[in-house]
């Protein structure tokens, strides 16, 4: 039972239009939410978080939102530009210890220029 | 600051070898993590630590040791290699934050193959 979903594996987006990656969740005990960015033989790099207590969160041309009732959370980049491709994971944790996250399989990113 | 380091970069293991994997951080971070990417898929925890001396298991840690000697280090080994080990191994490392989640940092990765 995946516990995080990512149900597009990939998405491409046209340089300067918004990028949107969706995230779903099925345990309710979830309470904060994490979107990770990953180039090629990289390690994951932290992007940005939310906790269940708020409904979005800026930073930058990042910002995440969350929708509890649907236990929903999507990413959203705007503008997108070409150094945004790399693949996007989306991981949900009980309690503030990240380490102990639950990720997605992810979702590839193309900018296109 | 180099930040979160491993070694070797690649690995090529016969099935039923052993071999350690380096992590080293930089940062003074009391936690430490290792995690696993099969392909297309998410990381998946194997064990993590909370400081030297204190090591616990993660969701996957069938065919792994730990150890956490230093604040510094965290070695991960595999005793009996298997083809259902060949991952590529990602080591983090983070310290606790007041108000919201703690911010992890992740080494480069290990790529291993076991045949």
């Amino acid at each position: 039972d995946q516990q995080v979903k990512q149900n597009s594996p990939s998405l491409s987006v046209q340089e300067g239009r918004i990028s949107i990656l969706n995230c779903d969740y099925t345990n309710s005990m979830f309470d904060y939410f994490l979107w990770y960015k990953k180039y090629p033989a990289e390690g994951p790099t932290f992007l940005i978080s939310i906790s269940s207590i708020k409904d979005k969160n800026e930073d930058g041309r990042f910002t995440v939102f969350l929708n509890k009732s649907a236990k929903h959370l999507s990413l959203h980049i705007v503008p997108s530009q070409p150094g945004d491709s790399a693949v996007y994971f989306c991981a949900a944790s009980r309690g503030a210890n990240a380490g102990k996250s639950t990720f997605g399989d992810g979702t590839t990113l193309t900018v296109k220029p | 600051n180099a930040g979160v380091t491993q070694t070797p970069k690649f690995r090529i293991l016969k099935i039923g070898q052993s071999m350690t994997l380096q992590c080293t951080q930089d940062m003074n971070h009391n936690y430490m993590y290792w995690y696993r990417q099969d392909p297309g898929m998410g990381l998946k925890l194997i064990y993590y630590s909370v400081g030297a001396g204190i090591t616990d298991k993660g969701e996957v840690p069938n065919g792994y040791n730990v150890s956490r000697s230093t604040t510094e280090d965290f070695p991960l080994r595999l005793e009996l290699a298997a083809p259902s080990q060949t991952s590529v191994y990602f080591c983090a490392s983070s310290t606790p934050t007041s108000g919201g989640t703690d911010t992890q940092y992740f080494g480069p990765g290990t790529r291993l193959t076991v045949l």
